[in-house]
């Protein structure tokens, strides 16, 4: 069985500042991973996603995770926080299926992301 | 128009009351989901379905049931709701050949 472990259920960062939301997994094949952003009242919307090739990837709103296999983590990262930030992040993990793509998603229990003044 | 949506938005039901939230997209995918987000929980399965004719349980199916009513349409029912089934309630979408699953905006869910 997959799980993922989201480190934190609030981080408080100030604007400007490093966002760093971290994330560890467990599967035992390959994964597929990826981050989800909600907004308040509004659904789940992708941010990036590691499926094969370069461990690095970069999503949208300047957000990058990095996937190390050894330390089985694929933290979120940005240089420098907005306001607009602001919200609730979901790292995820997937199995594959036989045509290589994903399969149903099992999702850590979020991060609250808060960015002050 | 948005490509997942929920029907209803809100709802606030009595204990014991059955009752249906339904899902519908136009982004042609195969497969669909039902999740419920609980606050400090995240989100957890329900059932899955990928294609017309495949149903699957998910990690906490109990309570629920699901009808695939074409491609495009996905219902999941709570046949005698109960307080504990308060929660946002989510439908998402996915490509046979993708990976990104497209969620709904949710449906508020209290059982009173």
């Amino acid at each position: 069985a997959q799980s993922v472990t989201q480190l934190g259920s609030h981080v408080s960062v100030s604007e400007g500042a490093l966002v760093l939301l971290r994330c560890n997994y467990s599967s035992s094949v390959p994964p597929y991973l990826f981050w989800y952003v909600q907004y308040p009242n509004q659904g789940l919307q992708l941010l990036l996603k590691y499926t094969t090739g370069a461990t690095l990837v970069k999503g949208i709103n300047g957000f990058e995770a990095e996937f190390k296999k050894s330390e089985t983590s694929f933290h979120l990262t940005k240089p420098s926080a907005h306001m607009s930030d602001a919200a609730e992040y979901f790292c995820a993990v997937s199995d594959r299926m036989g045509l290589g793509t994903a399969s149903k998603l099992t999702f850590g229990t979020g991060t609250r992301l808060q960015v002050t003044l | 128009d948005a490509d997942v949506t929920q029907t209803p938005r809100n709802r606030i039901t009595k204990t014991g009351k059955r009752i249906m939230l339904e899902c519908s997209q136009t982004k042609g995918h195969d497969r669909m989901y039902w999740y419920r987000q609980d606050p400090g929980l995240g989100l957890r399965l329900i059932y899955y379905s990928f294609d017309v004719k495949d149903i699957n349980k998910g990690e906490i199916s109990d309570g629920y049931s699901v009808s695939r009513q074409a491609q495009a349409k996905f219902s999941l029912s709570l046949e005698s709701a109960i307080p504990n089934q308060t929660a946002l309630y989510f439908c998402a979408t996915s490509a046979l050949t993708g990976d990104e699953q497209y969620f709904g905006p949710g449906t508020r869910l209290t059982v009173t």
